[in-house]
């Protein structure tokens, strides 16, 4: 059974600070995805990869598909970047998503 | 840019009831999810849609759920008789494709069954 565990689950953090959000899962993938909910409710598609690094405005993603392990960093945040960020994985065998719990962030001004 | 519209934002119903949440997906787009997220909890699969059928489905999605593609824009999940604990936010996802594309995500629908 795959588990998929973030970390931290919660994080606070002044305007303008580098932010880092962990994740890892136990078995093999064939994508992992970062997704964003805002506090409405709503999920928005941030990434997914399968391996290396990729890069949209401020956000960074990166996997190491050995380490089972993906990070995804946030430069210069701001307020608006608070909500919950949540990882979650594909497989080649099935269609569904594992997620993680998540991780709110609260960036304050 | 396109993108999938759920109705209604929220519904109230009474246990007992049947109740149909609406979808449309993105109209290039092959695969079709429903998602639900229990207030505090985790986002949990329920069914994944394509070709017209069921593709895989959790052991969420017991008798009591069912899920229609009735006229080629419409993704439907109907919950036959609602029950206390099928309150959540159900969220549509749809993507072009299996595993190389994106999932794109409704607003969602919040369900209170009281």
């Amino acid at each position: 059974k795959n588990e998929v565990e973030q970390s931290p689950q919660n994080l606070t953090a002044q305007e303008g600070e580098f932010i880092t959000i962990n994740c890892s899962y136990s078995v093999g993938i064939s994508a992992l995805h970062w997704l964003q909910q805002h506090p409405g409710g709503g999920i928005v598609s941030l990434f997914m990869l399968s391996s290396g690094k990729k890069k949209h405005g401020r956000l960074i993603a990166t996997i190491n598909i050995q380490e089972k392990h993906s990070s995804l960093h946030i430069t210069a945040s701001h307020p608006r970047d608070s909500a919950v960020y949540i990882c979650a994985v594909s497989f080649f065998s099935n269609y569904q998503l594992i997620w993680g719990a998540g991780t709110k962030l609260i960036i304050k001004p | 840019e396109p993108e999938v519209t759920q109705t209604p934002s929220h519904q109230v119903t009474q246990m007992g009831q049947e109740v149909i949440l609406r979808c449309v997906p993105i109209s290039n787009h092959l695969y079709f999810y429903w998602y639900r997220q229990i207030l505090g909890q985790k986002v949990e699969f329920l069914v994944s849609f394509y070709n017209n059928e069921i593709s895989e489905k959790s052991e969420i999605f017991d008798d009591q759920f069912s899920v229609e593609r009735p006229d080629g824009s419409n993704f439907t999940l109907k919950i036959r008789s609602t029950k206390l604990e099928d309150s959540a936010m159900y969220f549509c996802a749809s993507r072009r494709q299996s595993s190389r594309s994106p999932l794109h995500f409704g607003n969602g629908t919040r369900l209170t069954v009281t």
